[in-house]
């Protein structure tokens, strides 16, 4: 069964500063999608970056971008210049056409 | 344009009754989904919805239920209450076919059963 795991729990990251956040998952397929997703404290859930698989490169939208290691299956978010706004729950997530895992979370804190 | 909306926000419930949420979607977007959210199990897919049709359920037991409207609302419905099933519960949209696509989440319902 397919697996998403986010090792880690919390982080937390200065003002201005750059951060990865780190999701690995388990899979035998070769096609489907990764995500990242942005919870804020207000709950409504945001997709931050998408990523097809067969797709080798990685996906960018302004100051967010992943490190899709597919061989390793590993699927990083960097965000650049980080912002108080960015503080939030950020879930990766696997999904094909039957299904979609979200991994457990990480919550980021930014320290001004 | 309006985002997706959820209705109600809040919601309490005793154990063994049923309890209906409604979800309406972004204008125009034909897919539905919805998510069961808890701090245990996490983000869970609940069941998606497309032009009236469920096309993927999770895996939840039966008094777990759902429906699509021609005009793409979408209402989700449970059964005999458990205590467990206390949760978030988000709806989503896509204006393309899955929810592979980009989806738009609403604010989400939280029940509560006692």
């Amino acid at each position: 069964a397919q697996t998403v795991t986010q090792s880690q729990p919390e982080m937390s990251v200065q003002e201005a500063e750059t951060v990865t956040l780190s999701c690995t998952y388990d899979t035998s397929e070769s096609d489907y999608y990764l995500f990242w997703y942005k919870q804020p404290p207000s709950r409504q859930m945001i997709l931050v970056i998408r990523q097809e698989a067969y797709k080798q490169q990685n996906a960018t939208e302004n100051r967010f971008s992943v490190n899709f290691q597919k061989a390793a299956k590993s699927f990083s978010l960097k965000i650049s210049d980080s912002q108080l706004g960015d503080a939030a729950m950020y879930f990766c997530a696997y999904g094909r056409d039957d299904k979609i895992i979200f991994g457990k979370g990480t919550r980021l804190h930014i320290l001004p | 344009k309006a985002g997706v909306t959820q209705t109600p926000r809040y919601l309490i419930k005793t154990r063994g009754q049923q309890v209906t949420l409604s979800c309406s979607p972004i204008s125009g977007h034909r897919s539905v989904s919805w998510y069961q959210q808890t701090p245990g199990q996490g983000l869970q897919f609940l069941f998606e919805y497309f032009s009236e049709t469920q096309r993927n359920k999770g895996n939840f037991p039966g008094r777990f239920s759902g429906r699509q409207f021609s005009n793409s609302r979408s209402e989700m419905n449970v059964s005999t209450l458990e205590l467990g099933d206390s949760a978030l519960y988000l709806c989503a949209s896509s204006l393309a076919g899955t929810r592979l696509d980009t989806q738009y989440f609403g604010p989400g319902t939280r029940l509560t059963v006692l």
